[in-house]
């Protein structure tokens, strides 16, 4: 099975700052990599897929970069309506898997 | 608009069985992959189970295998999960997605609590 390490599992940052999130595959998973958004309460919403295209609709302060088994999303420039979960999901192969999860609180 | 409308959670019983029910709109279901993935209380998010658009490939995370099954009906537009033999570990909010390579889209989940 292939493990997705996800860092940091929490971070306090203020608005403005920039943010890296990372997950790391076992093994590795081309491209196959999408990146989440998650309220409480609500279901995930896709930021990216295919590890780097920025999902229609989403902000440009978000990207996703990596290949393999590196993966970071970045958040240029930090906003209010970004403090939530972000889970990154590995579709390369079964069982497929999530990350831990990265809570983003605010500092 | 594209919607998933999941119904059919509710409260079981330790060893109880359980149908989930995903209903989809808003575009040519029999062309996707669909899926399922639950996030227990406060927890992360845990893929359990994907069919293709035929039916014809079912996949499942071990947890819940031969417990579970996926299963779909392209002329009602629905995707289900038959949960038998229920545990604790099974309470979570169910969410149903279109999967395969693009792993777009989620319902707004429904939930299943196991207790006695």
């Amino acid at each position: 099975d292939i493990q997705m390490t996800q860092s940091p599992s929490s971070l306090s940052a203020s608005v403005g700052d920039r943010v890296i999130i990372i997950c790391r595959a076992s093994q590795g998973i081309r491209s196959d990599l999408a990146w989440y958004q998650q309220k409480p309460g609500k279901a995930p919403k896709r930021l990216i897929f295919a590890a780097s295209s920025l999902q229609s609709g989403v902000p440009s302060r978000f990207s996703g970069s990596g290949s393999g088994t590196e993966f970071t999303l970045t958040i240029s420039t930090l906003q209010p309506e970004d403090f939530a979960t972000y889970y990154c999901l590995q579709h390369d192969s079964y069982p497929l898997t999530f990350g831990g999860g990265t809570k983003v609180e605010i500092k | 608009e594209l919607q998933l409308v999941e119904s059919g959670g509710g409260l079981v019983q330790p060893g109880g069985s359980l149908r989930l029910s995903c209903a989809a709109s808003g575009f040519i279901f029999d062309s996707y992959w669909m899926g399922w993935v639950r996030q227990a209380p406060g927890k992360g998010l845990e893929w359990v189970a994907n069919i293709n658009q035929h039916g014809s490939e079912k996949y499942y995370v071990d947890s819940v295998k031969g417990r579970f099954t996926i299963s779909r009906d392209n002329a009602k537009n629905s995707v289900y999960l038959q949960m038998s033999d229920l545990r604790a570990e099974d309470a979570a909010v169910y969410y149903c997605a279109r999967t395969g390579s693009i792993w777009d889209f989620w319902g707004q989940g429904t939930l299943v609590t196991v207790s006695s």
